[in-house]
């Protein structure tokens, strides 16, 4: 069946540490997969894109890898803040590339 | 500009009642998606407008739930009757075109409880 999976449901690490988040798939084969954030009390923020045949993806402090043979994207998060603390999603396309399917998400907490 | 808008922000109903949640998209934006998260679980695509048609309704639960954009502008989710499983976090997004490529632009969501 298909599924989609994030490493864990919270983790937790200490300011100014890389944060690795993880999102692997079962029985997809998305030519897309994107990362969102979400704070409590609102809905998910895009945040990257990446394709299928891009290995790496980079906007400031954040960085994802998509590796479409081991069926895996990584979210790296440089030089943790507390204001990142947030549960992201990643979510890759469906049907033809009209809709995402979400993952359960990792509630991320930076400690000060 | 103003975002994605989302009412009520929160609703408690009976099992067997009725409820309508409202979505206004950023305006200019043809497409318009309804999602919903139960307790414990992924945000689940459930329909997808393209102005007033849909486009896409395949995750639309079962024939209890009635979405409508008429006009082509804001858009309402009726769950007629209510039951304790529709329960969740319903979000609307809207996006310039269709497609995977075009980001979706989230509301904040409204939170249902069916007791």
């Amino acid at each position: 069946s298909q599924k989609i999976e994030q490493n864990s449901e919270a983790l937790n690490i200490q300011e100014g540490k890389t944060a690795t988040l993880t999102c692997n798939y079962t029985n997809y084969s998305p030519a897309y997969l994107q990362w969102y954030r979400q704070d409590p009390g609102r809905g998910p923020v895009f945040l990257l894109l990446i394709r299928e045949n891009e290995k790496e993806k980079r906007k400031e402090r954040l960085k994802v890898t998509f590796d479409t043979t081991l069926k895996q994207s990584l979210f790296h998060i440089t030089a943790s803040q507390p204001a990142d603390s947030a549960t992201y999603l990643c979510a890759l396309d469906s049907n033809y590339g009209q809709n995402f399917v979400f993952g359960p998400g990792t509630r991320l907490s930076v400690l000060p | 500009e103003a975002g994605v808008t989302q009412f009520p922000s929160h609703s408690v109903i009976e099992k067997g009642q009725t409820v309508t949640l409202r979505c206004d998209p950023i305006s200019g934006h043809d497409n318009l998606y309804w999602y919903r998260r139960v307790m414990g679980k992924e945000i689940k695509f459930l329909l997808h407008f393209v102005k007033e048609s849909k486009q896409d309704e395949s995750g639309m639960p079962n024939n209890r739930f009635l979405a409508e954009r008429t006009g082509g502008t804001y858009s309402t989710l009726k769950v007629q009757p209510a039951e304790l499983e529709d329960s969740g976090v319903y979000f609307c997004a809207s996006s310039y075109r269709q497609g995977v490529l075009e980001t979706q632009y989230f509301g904040p969501g409204t939170r249902l409880l069916v007791l």
